[in-house]
């Protein structure tokens, strides 16, 4: 079974803290991506990665970093924490891209409240 | 701007019942078709996956795709009150984010069952 694991399920931080959220798959997948998750507003795509440093913007990359210095962990950095960015943080990981392929697994969530 | 739409609901169905999760995107080119459940809390779950017009069946759930009129729908035969749970209809489309392709999600059907 495919298992994707986050850091942490539950983290509190303050405005203006540097966060960092990592995440970890053990399938060797390539493809990896952040999303965020809120109420009426669906998940969003945050950033995705596809090869161990390579990294591209999704819709809201925005006040967020990331870095995949190895192909098994994708970590999303928080630069300096904001009270709109409290949310449930979402992993996820999938095989190599195949043209009928793409399923995506998620791990199992950060809910991040920034106080 | 490339959309998964989904009635949000709640959809209400009694224990037994036939349960119906409608889905319709807008990109023509979408190849790929995946519904995710999600319970409460906790991170999507990959559920059926569709390439091909037609019906796929797994146990309960049986997934159908209709390219011509861009629409896939999931079926739960049986609805149990386990099943109750908001329900995430995701497209793959070839061109978004880069060649990879990533996932569009729609926001979501959230279903009751009641016992």
């Amino acid at each position: 079974d495919v298992k994707v694991t986050q850091s942490s399920r539950y983290l509190v931080k303050r405005t203006g803290e540097k966060v960092f959220l990592e995440c970890v798959q053990d399938m060797d997948h390539e493809n990896m991506f952040w999303y965020r998750q809120d109420p009426g507003l669906g998940l969003r795509l945050i950033y995705f990665s596809y090869d161990v440093k390579m990294k591209e913007k999704g819709d809201i990359p925005e006040g967020y970093s990331v870095s995949r210095e190895k192909k098994e962990r994708f970590s999303l950095i928080l630069e300096s924490a904001s009270t709109n960015q409290t949310s449930m943080y979402l992993c996820a990981s999938s095989p190599p891209l195949g043209y009928y392929s793409y399923e995506q697994y998620f791990g199992p969530g950060t809910r991040l409240t920034v106080t | 701007q490339k959309e998964v739409e989904q009635n949000s609901g709640p959809l209400s169905v009694p224990e037994g019942a036939i349960a119906s999760l409608n889905c319709t995107y807008s990109d023509r080119g979408s190849q790929s078709f995946f519904w995710y459940r999600q319970y409460s809390g906790k991170s999507p779950e990959l559920i059926m996956s569709i390439y091909s017009n037609g019906d796929k069946e797994d146990g309960r759930f049986t997934a159908q795709l209709n390219k011509a009129s861009q629409y896939v729908s999931l079926l739960i035969r049986d609805s149990q009150p386990s099943d109750s749970a908001t329900y995430l209809c995701a497209t793959r489309t070839k061109d978004y984010g880069g060649s990879q392709g990533n996932l569009i999600f729609g926001k979501g059907t959230k279903l009751s069952v009641k016992p």
